[in-house]
């Protein structure tokens, strides 16, 4: 059964600051999401990383993939209140084509002044 | 394009009454989803579809069914509601590898 970990669950961060979100997978799967969630809110796509060594950066966020480890990081860089919101990472089940996604429990990042 | 919209955005029900939750999506995307998501926890697929009139059980299927007659809709039925299914129960569609959400409906089960 496929189970994917993150940590920390919360963090707490000083503005300008830099820092790392883990998140591990159980078993082998072909596709990697991160997401981010603000609260009271819906989810938004942030990065799909699809094969080993996967590298995506999109501001001051950039995720990673190491498949033979079944690790992703999601880095943050000189953080930002705006930053703030908790961050999910999903992993296809790698049965077929059928999308089915299991989540992490979410990463909750304040960032504070 | 409106993206993928829900109602009702909240919704109060007692314990043995049903309900509909509507989901539409404007993109023509051919994979569809509902997922409940409780507090502090992840997502959890309840149903998901690949295409008008086929429809598949994710995790927790339970209390819980779908149809899909179009491409745009896939409703999701609750049943003698229960308690455990007090939710957020957010609504997703894809065609490739990103999904969309949509906004979410809240409910309490009483």
């Amino acid at each position: 059964e496929l189970k994917v970990e993150q940590n920390p669950l919360f963090l707490s961060m000083q503005e300008g600051k830099n820092y790392t979100i883990y998140c591990n997978y159980s078993t082998t799967s072909d596709r990697l999401y991160w997401y981010r969630q603000d609260p009271g809110k819906s989810l938004e796509s942030l990065f799909v990383l699809l094969s080993n060594g996967a590298v995506k950066q999109e501001g001051r966020l950039m995720a990673s993939l190491d498949t033979k480890a079944r690790l992703s990081t999601l880095h943050i860089t000189a953080a930002v209140h705006d930053l703030s919101a908790t961050y999910f990472c999903a992993v296809n089940n790698n049965a077929g084509n059928n999308r089915k996604l299991i989540w992490g429990l979410g990463t909750s990042l304040a960032v504070n002044p | 394009n409106a993206g993928v919209t829900q109602t009702p955005k909240f919704r109060i029900l007692k314990i043995g009454q049903s309900m509909t939750l509507q989901c539409t999506q404007d993109m023509n995307h051919n994979y569809m989803y509902w997922y409940r998501q409780d507090p502090g926890m992840g997502l959890k697929l309840i149903y998901y579809s690949v295409g008008a009139g086929i429809t598949d059980k994710g995790e927790v299927p339970n209390g819980y069914n779908v149809s899909r007659s179009t491409t745009e809709d896939f409703p999701l039925r609750l049943e003698l509601a229960a308690p455990s299914q007090t939710s957020v129960y957010f609504c997703a569609s894809s065609r490739g590898d990103t999904q969309y959400f949509g906004p979410g409906t809240r409910l309490t089960v009483l």
